[in-house]
């Protein structure tokens, strides 16, 4: 069965404090890893996707890797604003077709000026 | 940018009574979805829907839950008879292929309240 574990739950860092957010995954055929951001109330917003072991995808402070067994979100120099809930989220082989995703409990990013 | 809509923000409904979430996905997408999040607990697939018919559900989407693409521009989520347990923010998504790189867009949610 697929699962995803996200680490920390939370996560407070003072401004410019940088950090990384942990996403371990068991999956039957890596068909794709996501991240996105959730703010309150909110529905989750695509930040990026990552196919093979190896790969990184920057967005301004954000950079995404994939190893084999885990994906990590590096937060350089956070801003009160990038302060949100980072979920992760995998699509295995059999839901190529049908986009299912399995999401984790995500980690909730606390930002202090 | 182009975005998911979802109409209401917040339902409220008494338990045993059917309810109705609506959508409207991104014009040129394909594939229709929605997820859950009980409150404190992980974003959950229900469903998903393509070329109007279910391609995947859970095991949450029992015989209480329906979709429908009622015309072009609608997606929709029926509990026939909701219970407490359905409580959840309700999220539909889209995408233009069930393997997009890009992701899948969400809406901003319906506030499911059973009472």
């Amino acid at each position: 069965e697929d699962q995803v574990t996200q680490s920390p739950e939370a996560l407070r860092l003072q401004e410019g404090e940088s950090s990384s957010l942990n996403c371990s995954y068991t999956v039957s055929g890596l068909r794709g890893l996501f991240w996105y951001r959730q703010d309150p109330g909110k529905g989750p917003e695509f930040l990026f996707t990552l196919y093979s072991a190896g790969e990184e995808k920057e967005k301004e402070r954000l950079k995404a890797t994939l190893t084999k067994k885990e994906s990590f979100l590096h937060i350089t120099a956070p801003k009160p604003e990038d302060s949100a809930t980072y979920l992760c989220a995998v699509r295995d082989h059999g839901s190529s077709n049908t986009g299912k995703l399995i999401f984790g409990q995500g980690t909730t990013l606390q930002v202090k000026p | 940018e182009p975005e998911v809509t979802q109409t209401p923000s917040h339902q409220v409904t008494q338990m045993g009574q059917e309810v109705i979430l609506r959508c409207v996905p991104i014009s040129n997408h394909l594939y229709f979805y929605w997820y859950r999040q009980i409150l404190g607990q992980k974003v959950e697939f229900l469903v998903s829907f393509y070329n109007n018919e279910i391609s995947e559900k859970s095991e949450i989407f029992d015989d209480q839950f329906s979709v429908e693409r009622p015309d072009g521009s609608n997606f929709t989520l029926k509990i026939r008879s909701t219970k407490l347990e359905d409580s959840a923010m309700y999220f539909c998504a889209s995408s233009p292929q069930s393997d997009s790189t890009y992701g899948y867009t969400f809406g901003s949610g319906t506030r499911l309240t059973v009472v």
